[in-house]
């Protein structure tokens, strides 16, 4: 019931875009996108609680497809505090991390 | 606000002793969330309190752990008796609703090495 995330790590130039999904395979009742970095505890970035619905702020955006079970996060033009690892996280009638991706911005 | 105060932050053990982990919320959140954070597994979801209330322990994953909360300021999470597997981050996180569908708090974690 973990969702997947993909892909599972990837490295950016400072200013190059990424884009990160998060596949479940049963129905999303809502989305959350989390950062941690290391040695630190993740930090809420946002949630989306309807399908289509899409949010943002600064250049760090998402998007949700209910019916295809699937959300996907949007880094543009990114900065070195940008670095660490994303969890998407869903709410079922419990809630579950996604698997992980590490993302490296370097100069 | 002091965000999610969570004691110790580090604890060295060895097999068989009984860990306990203290957390502390967010003044005013309602819903708390304990969580466990492996390289294997990732983060797991082990219990989750609204109004001081457990409501969905399934993740717990043996008798072995418990966890209270005997009020809406207060949570512990014990683990008696200790094996190196248990070894990991333990997460407490808090909500200000049922925290399914609000945004998590997390706490700084508790780093637990059973030796």
């Amino acid at each position: 019931q973990q969702p997947v995330q993909s892909p599972q790590a990837v490295i950016l130039r400072e200013g190059e875009d990424a884009v990160i999904n998060c596949s479940s395979s049963k129905a999303l009742y809502s989305v959350h996108w989390y950062r941690q970095k290391h040695g630190e505890a993740p930090v809420f970035l946002m949630i989306l609680l309807k399908g289509g619905e899409q949010k943002g702020h600064d250049k760090i955006s998402a998007s949700f497809n209910e019916k295809k079970q699937q959300s996907s996060l949007y880094l543009t033009a990114s900065q070195l505090s940008y670095s660490g690892t994303y969890f998407c996280g869903t709410a079922l009638n419990q809630f579950y991390f996604g698997t992980g991706t590490s993302l490296t911005v370097i100069p | 606000d002091a965000g999610v105060i969570q004691s110790p932050r580090h604890e060295v053990t060895e097999m068989g002793q009984e860990v306990t982990l203290r957390c502390k919320p967010i003044s005013g959140h309602n819903s708390l969330f304990w969580y466990r954070q492996t390289m294997m597994r990732g983060l797991e979801l082990l219990i989750y309190f609204n109004n001081n209330v457990p409501i969905d322990d399934s993740g717990m994953p043996e008798d072995r752990f418990s966890a209270k909360m005997p009020n809406a300021s207060f949570s512990t999470l014990k683990i008696q008796p200790s094996e190196p597997r248990d070894s990991a981050v333990y997460f407490c996180a808090s909500s200000s609703d049922r925290g399914l569908f609000h945004e998590q708090y997390f706490g700084p974690g508790t780093r637990l090495t059973v030796t």
